[in-house]
């Protein structure tokens, strides 16, 4: 089965530190790639995707992911992160068959001023 | 707002209750999908609905019951639960099945006492 990592479960940054938080995934085939985002007390919702092209792909809020196929990682950066960015991402695979949207655990962001 | 709003916010039932979630969808969006997300551990999927037909499954206990009865509403009807059955309940919609990005509700919170 299908399987998808996220290694950092916590993370603390202060304002203005670059992040990166990785995402690794198990299957060797086409894959759609998502971020989302959980901010304090709000609904899931969506980053960024990845679904065939470039790459290199930006979202909202000055985030950005790459897909690099060989290490089968989607990882999320952002080059100086905000208070504001506080919340948990949560990095999803889909793959196609059986309808099958698989999460990762989920990183807890937390930026401190 | 989400544009995919469920009903109740917080339930607590005991294990003989029988109780419903209510999931609404305002995106005129054609698949509809029930997860559970649960401390510590990835988002679990537990039920797919396209154009009203169930097309996942995802080996769930039969203490679940999904009901799709059209393309904007889905429920999950809930007959004795166990403790173990405490989660967040999110109810979620896309365009379609096939890896389109999804649109989250604020979920329920489901305590079983």
């Amino acid at each position: 089965a299908q399987s998808v990592s996220q290694h950092n479960h916590h993370v603390i940054l202060s304002e203005a530190a670059s992040l990166e938080l990785g995402c690794n995934y198990s299957y060797g085939g086409t894959v759609n790639l998502f971020w989302y985002v959980q901010y304090p007390g709000q609904h899931l919702q969506l980053l960024l995707k990845y679904f065939s092209g470039d790459p290199l792909v930006k979202g909202i809020k000055g985030f950005e992911a790459e897909f690099i196929k060989s290490k089968f990682s989607f990882n999320l950066r952002k080059p100086s992160v905000q208070w504001s960015d506080t919340a948990e991402y949560f990095c999803a695979v889909y793959t196609g068959g059986g309808n099958k949207l698989t999460f990762g655990t989920g990183t807890q962001l937390k930026v401190e001023l | 707002e989400t544009g995919v709003t469920q009903t109740p916010r917080h339930l607590v039932m005991g294990m003989t209750n029988k109780k419903s979630l209510k999931c609404e969808q305002h995106l005129g969006h054609n698949a509809m999908y029930w997860y559970k997300q649960s401390a510590k551990k990835p988002l679990e999927l537990m039920f797919v609905y396209s154009l009203e037909e169930r097309v996942e499954n995802n080996s769930v206990p039969s203490r679940f019951s999904p009901e799709c009865p059209n393309s904007s509403h889905l429920f999950l009807h809930l007959h004795t639960l166990q403790p173990e059955d405490s989660a967040l309940y999110l109810c979620a919609s896309s365009q379609d099945p096939r890896g389109s990005p999804l649109h989250f509700g604020n979920g329920t919170r489901l305590t079983v006492t």
